[in-house]
């Protein structure tokens, strides 16, 4: 039980232009979504928490213009990145929090999604 | 403000020694405490957490971890590492709140 999914794994697109992110929580309703940024060779940065049916909530200097987060239902999030340029490329990862199970403050991790941008 | 400090960034070992890598974290209240692994170009996998209980924590792959209140630590541990355990580890921390702070990582490299 407890799995994430994301989509797509890996994705190389042209700077300018725009790159969606898919999280999905796939046997459980996660009421909050999370969405880090890992550089290579560093930890993982909190971006945004993503809450079903509201506006997401930023971390202190994440754009949140640029990074769009949408968390229409209560298994899916998605993260858009608006305008990627070359310093956007990282690896983007989803957690999801199921509210309603035992490890309530626990988060589960998507298997993350390589950005590239040329 | 909460912080997760690892203070191994680096760590080399032979085969059949022994592991412990550091975790500390900042904060006075109730935690959740985590350790990850990430292997070399794969995505993060839960080795142990506490939350309550025994602090004396199990996990997958013969890791266990003990939380020390007293000193903020959460330290993780193998007796005999494989060169299979080559990757990076994370500890992270829930305080307060549902979010997770993680350390800066270890990187651990095991000679075959």
């Amino acid at each position: 039980g407890a799995v994430v999914s994301q989509h797509p794994s890996r994705v190389i697109c042209k700077s300018g232009t725009s790159v969606k992110i898919e999280c999905r929580s796939l046997d459980f309703q996660a009421t909050t979504m999370f969405w880090y940024r890992q550089f290579p060779k560093q930890s993982l940065m909190l971006m945004a928490t993503s809450n079903e049916g509201s506006k997401a909530t930023y971390e202190q200097g994440v754009e949140k213009d640029k990074f769009l987060i949408n968390h229409a239902s209560l298994t899916l999030s998605t993260l858009t990145v608006t305008s990627a340029h070359p310093e956007d490329s990282s690896f983007y990862i989803c957690s999801a929090r199921d509210r309603t199970g035992a490890s309530y403050n626990e988060q589960f991790f998507g298997p993350g999604t390589r950005l590239t941008v040329l | 403000a909460q912080s997760v400090s690892q203070h191994n960034h680096h760590v080399i070992l032979s085969e059949a020694a022994s592991l412990e890598l550091g975790c500390n974290y900042s904060y006075g209240g109730t935690v959740n405490l985590f350790w990850y692994v990430q292997y070399p170009g794969q995505h993060l996998q839960l080795l142990l957490k506490y939350f309550s209980g025994d602090p004396l924590v199990k996990g997958i792959k013969g890791f266990e971890a003990e939380f020390i209140k007293s000193k903020f630590s959460f330290n993780l541990r193998k007796p005999s590492v494989q060169w299979s355990d080559t990757a990076e580890y994370f500890c992270a921390v829930n305080a307060g709140t549902y979010k997770y702070i993680f350390g800066t990582g270890t990187r651990l490299k095991v000679l075959a």
